[in-house]
């Protein structure tokens, strides 16, 4: 079935250092999210791309969606410690009847004072 | 607006124990899903609906059952408790699973002895 694979799955840095998130489909996607989840708490929408090639920015958070909407990424510039937490993305998936939103294994960002 | 909230939000069961979790959300959504959360394996989708009297099984939809009588509530039922069973559930629900925010519920944190 399909997948979405995110890597890495842990990342530790410096504060003030920057820091990147992968995923990849293995099929086209017509859009993609991206979802922060804070320590013990939920996952929280941060953006969806719809375009080939779309690049969006939210202050430091830059998501970009490949030219082939198969894969994806998020820069964090200058990582703070309020950015600590797990970013997950995720793609739609309608195959036969299914409707489903898949989610990838996440990214856990530790960001060391 | 509450949003989506979850019940309860902490429990512990014994083996072969049958509970509910509950979930539900003033947003007038459609779309409603169940996922667990569990170390190193992300958000994996166990049922879903696409609306009210519509569920369809996720990715792990062993020992969980759905229903969905109203397009607000969309409880999930754990038939015999096991120990793989232990994890943090999540609800969320959404106008649409393809191309509209997810809003997550807070999570019920499950515990099978």
């Amino acid at each position: 079935g399909q997948q979405v694979m995110q890597i890495p799955q842990y990342q530790h840095v410096q504060e003030g250092e920057d820091f990147t998130t992968y995923c990849n489909s293995s099929t086209t996607l017509s859009n993609i999210q991206w979802y922060k989840q804070r320590p013990g708490g939920h996952p929280v929408f941060l953006i969806q791309l719809v375009k080939s090639g779309e690049v969006k920015k939210q202050k430091r958070l830059t998501f970009q969606f490949g030219e082939a909407k198969k894969n994806s990424s998020l820069h964090i510039t200058a990582t703070q410690t309020t950015d600590v937490g797990t970013y997950f993305c995720a793609g739609p998936i309608s195959s036969g009847s299914a409707r489903q939103l898949t989610f990838g294994s996440g990214t856990q960002l530790t960001v060391l004072p | 607006n509450a949003g989506v909230t979850q019940t309860p939000k902490f429990q512990v069961l014994k083996t072969g124990q049958s509970m509910t979790l509950q979930c539900a959300q003033d947003m007038n959504h459609e779309y409603m899903s169940w996922y667990r959360q569990d170390p190193g394996m992300g958000l994996r989708l166990i049922h879903y609906s696409v609306g009210a009297g519509i569920t369809d099984q996720g990715e792990v939809p062993n020992g969980y059952n759905v229903s969905r009588s109203t397009t607000e509530d969309f409880p999930l039922r754990l038939l015999s408790a096991a120990p793989s069973q232990t994890s943090v559930y999540f609800c969320a629900s959404s106008r649409d699973y393809r191309t509209d925010t997810q809003y997550f519920g807070p999570g019920t944190r499950l515990t099978v002895l």
